[in-house]
């Protein structure tokens, strides 16, 4: 069954780096988001991609969020300068259209120092 | 944006026992209303989900039912199993934006 891939599973940087979070969304899936979810709460929306642009955002996708689409398979989370309140698991989902379900990737877990 | 809030916020209920979680929302354009489980250190995954023009669905022991009125929709776990402990999540979505906003989420702890 085809599955969300994320990378790296953990990753650990120093506050003020810059970090790159990649994701291959299922193939035939047009609709990408990116989540975060701070240990022990709720899932939070961070950026929701479609036909090559962003679609939805959220208040915490702020400047030093961007997303991308570099080639036709990866999608991609970059935090440009960490800081200590960014650790957090980060997941990305796709969605088919004409469906609601959000598939996940198993996630990354991001710990800024 | 959609204010999305699940009761209760942690519930534990006896082996055997049902469980029951609410979701309310706001957007009253929100037409398709899922239920999500995430197991401890595991990505959330559906486990049923239920379109506007149907009030109640089952799949064996999992059933949701939708009051569009009242802008609520509740998830039912009958014959809990010790499986059945996860964090549960709303996330209704209104298909004209495509956001999905989860709902608070609710720890569900079955006692053996």
């Amino acid at each position: 069954e085809p599955e969300v891939t994320q990378t790296p599973s953990h990753q650990v940087t120093q506050m003020g780096q810059e970090v790159i979070l990649r994701c291959v969304p299922i193939s035939n899936h047009l609709y990408f988001y990116w989540y975060r979810q701070i240990l022990g709460q709720k899932v939070e929306f961070l950026v929701s991609f479609y036909n090559n642009e962003i679609s939805e955002k959220s208040e915490i996708f702020d400047d030093q969020f961007s997303v991308e689409r570099p080639d036709g398979s990866n999608f991609t989370l970059k935090i440009r300068s960490t800081k200590l309140e960014d650790s957090a698991m980060y997941f990305c989902a796709s969605k088919p259209t004409g469906s609601g379900e959000l598939f996940f990737g198993e996630g990354s877990r991001l710990t800024v120092l | 944006g959609e204010n999305v809030e699940q009761h209760p916020s942690t519930l534990s209920v006896q082996e055997g026992d049902s469980a029951v979680i609410k979701c309310t929302y706001s957007d009253s354009a929100s037409n398709y209303f899922p239920w999500y489980k995430q197991e401890l250190g595991k990505r959330p995954q559906l486990i049923i989900d239920i379109r506007s023009n149907v009030g109640e669905k089952k799949d064996q022991r999992i059933a949701v039912t939708l009051n569009k009125t009242a802008k609520h929709f509740s998830l039912h776990i009958t014959e809990t199993q010790p499986e059945d402990s996860a964090v549960y999540f709303c996330a209704p979505i209104n298909f004209g934006n495509e956001k999905l906003t989860f709902g608070t989420g609710t720890r569900l702890t079955i006692i053996p």
